[in-house]
């Protein structure tokens, strides 16, 4: 049972260049988030997606793009990725939106943009 | 705005016991959560409170006042393993969480 698994786990990109982070989870949950996590910073939510064939944006979602073709999946892409964009990356699911729906959290995907 | 407070670092010694408190502004209230999230890993949870106590798990303990809009993670008989960051999180009335920057907590021997 592999819970969320993200790739790739590290990624050097020069200012830009394009790429996809993939989160896929095994626990059929319907919610999926992408996060990012900046030193001094709370975790700041990009986007997120309530089901399958739905997105949402959340507090930072500027420069990104997401897709949830597939209920496991979650794929958040970077068209021109620009060096505010170096940062730690999260995905997390959980089976709803409210309540004591604990969040399952991938081990993060480093980027850093030149 | 929507704002999370907690102390950026603190220092305990092994086998002691430490509070870290966390105080919020939100608008609306579902629910507040702890994680804990060692350096270089994923924030995995630790406890959910949605009405005012105290929540015990083991040795790690949450509570909650909704009215003064404040909460703190107690965690006894520390260990070297508990070294990590304690990450407050307050699930709005839109049911969206709002995240502290955490609290670095330092156990030495």
């Amino acid at each position: 049972n592999a819970g969320v698994t993200q790739t790739p786990k590290f990624r050097v990109l020069k200012t830009g260049q394009s790429m996809t982070l993939l989160c896929a989870q095994d626990m059929n949950h319907e919610y999926m988030y992408w996060y990012r996590q900046d030193p001094g910073m709370g975790l700041r939510l990009i986007h997120y997606s309530v089901g399958e064939g739905t997105t949402a944006k959340g507090e930072v979602p500027d420069g990104y793009n997401v897709s949830r073709l597939k209920k496991q999946n979650f794929l958040l892409g970077l068209e021109s990725a620009a060096p505010s964009q170096t940062s730690v990356y999260f995905c997390a699911s959980c089976t709803g939106g409210s309540g004591a729906n604990v969040l399952t959290f991938g081990a993060g995907s480093r980027l850093t943009v030149l | 705005g929507q704002n999370i407070d907690q102390p950026t670092e603190m220092t305990a010694t092994e086998g002691a016991i430490v509070q870290i408190n966390c105080t919020y502004q939100t608008s609306g209230f579902n629910g507040l959560f702890w994680y804990q999230q060692h350096a270089g890993e994923a924030p995995t949870f630790l406890s959910y409170n949605v009405l005012d106590g105290l929540e015990e798990k083991g040795r790690f303990s949450s509570f909650l006042s909704r009215s003064k809009g404040y909460s703190y993670l107690l965690l006894k008989e520390l260990q070297m393993k508990d070294s990590a960051s304690y990450l407050c999180a307050v699930m709005d009335s839109n049911y969206q969480l709002i995240w502290g920057a955490g609290t670095k907590l330092i156990i030495k021997p």
